[in-house]
């Protein structure tokens, strides 16, 4: 079963706007991944943020985490027609026997107009 | 460096057929993981192998799924006489990490299996 929910489930933008998805989850985590997928390749990791981090940027990529709201949101600015994709996030749990195990939101669809 | 590679890329299999997909994580990575994805969704646990031992396998769907890394790098998934609802991606990663800490995980490619 997914972690958590992905919001919106679908975005459009133009080329230069500012694009924002958000992810919610229910357990604690011990970091929080964010990937893209394009049609017909495989998951590219984006970006990780762990559990004692508010904040972190890569590039136009800027995610942050709430752990007390348990959410996290992606920030790509200046978006290219290159950007569109599906974004996941993806959550490894704390504790336990997890061994890192990735549970996956049902992602974002991006979609960045030229 | 090379990346996580997946063979077959594409495979149709009739109902029934077993089928076998192939994973070579990134060389030397000790942890591999198998997900599953199905259309319009995000990537399902299935498996996991810390070098080659199968420490975790609660994703797996039935035991018609089956996964072993004899040796400790390349990994087969196989499913045994498929059924339709096998049909989806399956995608295999791979990890250095050597706790389970949740360190980022490499995928591949991705073997999409349309049962008919």
């Amino acid at each position: 079963s997914q972690q958590g929910e992905e919001d919106p489930q679908a975005l459009s933008i133009q080329e230069g706007e500012n694009a924002t998805m958000n992810c919610s989850y229910k357990t604690s985590i011990n970091n929080l991944q964010w990937y893209r997928q394009n049609s017909g390749r495989g998951l590219v990791h984006l970006i990780l943020i762990r559990s004692n981090e508010r904040e972190k940027h890569s590039g136009r990529l800027r995610v942050t985490l709430d752990t007390s709201k348990k959410s996290s949101s992606l920030l790509i600015t200046a978006s290219r027609a290159a950007d569109t994709a599906s974004y996941f996030c993806a959550t490894a749990f704390a504790g336990g026997t997890s061994y890192g195990k990735l549970t996956f939101g049902q992602g974002t669809i991006l979609t960045v107009h030229p | 460096g090379a990346g996580v590679s997946q063979s077959p890329r594409y495979k149709v299999a009739k109902r029934g057929q077993d089928v076998a997909l192939r994973c070579d994580p990134i060389s030397g990575h000790v942890s591999l993981f198998w997900y599953q994805q199905a259309l319009g969704q995000g990537p399902e646990f299935l498996t996991y192998f810390q070098n080659e031992a199968q420490l975790d396998k609660s994703g797996l769907p039935s035991d018609r799924f089956f996964a072993e890394r004899p040796e400790g790098s390349v990994s087969t998934l196989k499913i045994q006489r498929t059924q339709q609802e096998d049909s989806a991606v399956y995608l295999c990663a791979s990890s250095s990490s050597r706790t389970g800490g949740g360190e980022t995980q490499y995928f591949g490619p991705g073997t999409r299996l349309l049962v008919l």
